[in-house]
């Protein structure tokens, strides 16, 4: 069972352009959404993350704009640049449980966004 | 400089063999987790450990085994009863407990390939 779902798979923008990448959970114990970036043959690094006690965060160009209600949560890349080309995954975990939940992260399937110049 | 070391970088493997993939940190991170990648799907939790000596499994463990003997070190071993053990395996580290919300940090992987 897949508890959280993203879209799109691929996303193609151009240079300057938005890109927007949404993820729906179904778990309502998550309580920690990050963002991960991930370049072809490296691992994920952390993008950007969010609580759900707030609407909305913003780092740069990046923006995480979370619905509690409707148990989803999407990334705005503003003003997106070819160096911003690689895959993107949502995830979630229970970090308020984090001794019995061991800070497990449940990963989106991930989408690969190509910023064309 | 702190990180995450994965070896080796690229794998290969004949079917029937048992293989370690080798997971250094010198974050001083209590938590370390490996997870699996196959392309164009996410990253699945394999094992994880919370502390030395312990380690639980994930949502995929059948046909893996890891061990923890030290904190620095969490070694992966796939092995024959893994039935399609082809992927991209990913190596994390975090700290543990807290009130702030704790990033896992990725080594560069190991691409395994089976023969």
């Amino acid at each position: 069972q897949q508890q959280v779902k993203q879209s799109p798979q691929s996303l193609i923008v151009q240079k300057g352009g938005i890109s927007i990448i949404n993820c729906a959970y179904e778990n309502t114990a998550f309580d920690y959404f990050p963002w991960y970036q991930q370049f072809p043959g490296k691992g994920p690094a952390l993008l950007i993350a969010i609580r759900p006690d707030v609407s909305e965060k913003k780092e740069g160009r990046f923006t995480i704009s979370f619905n509690k209600s409707a148990k989803q949560f999407s990334l705005h890349i503003m003003d997106s640049q070819p160096g911003d080309s690689a895959t993107y995954f949502c995830a979630a975990s229970t970090q308020g449980s984090i001794k019995a939940a061991g800070n497990k992260l449940t990963f989106g399937g991930g989408t690969r966004v190509l910023v064309k110049p | 400089d702190g990180g995450i070391t994965q070896s080796p970088k690229y794998l290969f493997r004949k079917e029937g063999q048992n293989v370690t993939l080798s997971c250094e940190q010198n974050l001083n991170h209590d938590a370390m987790y490996w997870y699996r990648q196959d392309p164009g799907q996410g990253l699945r939790l394999i094992y994880y450990s919370q502390i030395v000596n312990d380690f639980q499994k994930g949502d995929i463990a059948e046909g893996y085994s890891v061990s923890r003997e030290k904190k620095e070190s969490f070694p992966l071993t796939v092995t024959s009863a893994q039935k399609n053990p082809t992927a991209f395996y990913l190596c994390a580290s975090s700290i543990v407990g807290g009130v702030s919300y704790n990033e896992q940090f990725f080594g560069p992987g190991t691409r395994l390939t089976v023969l």
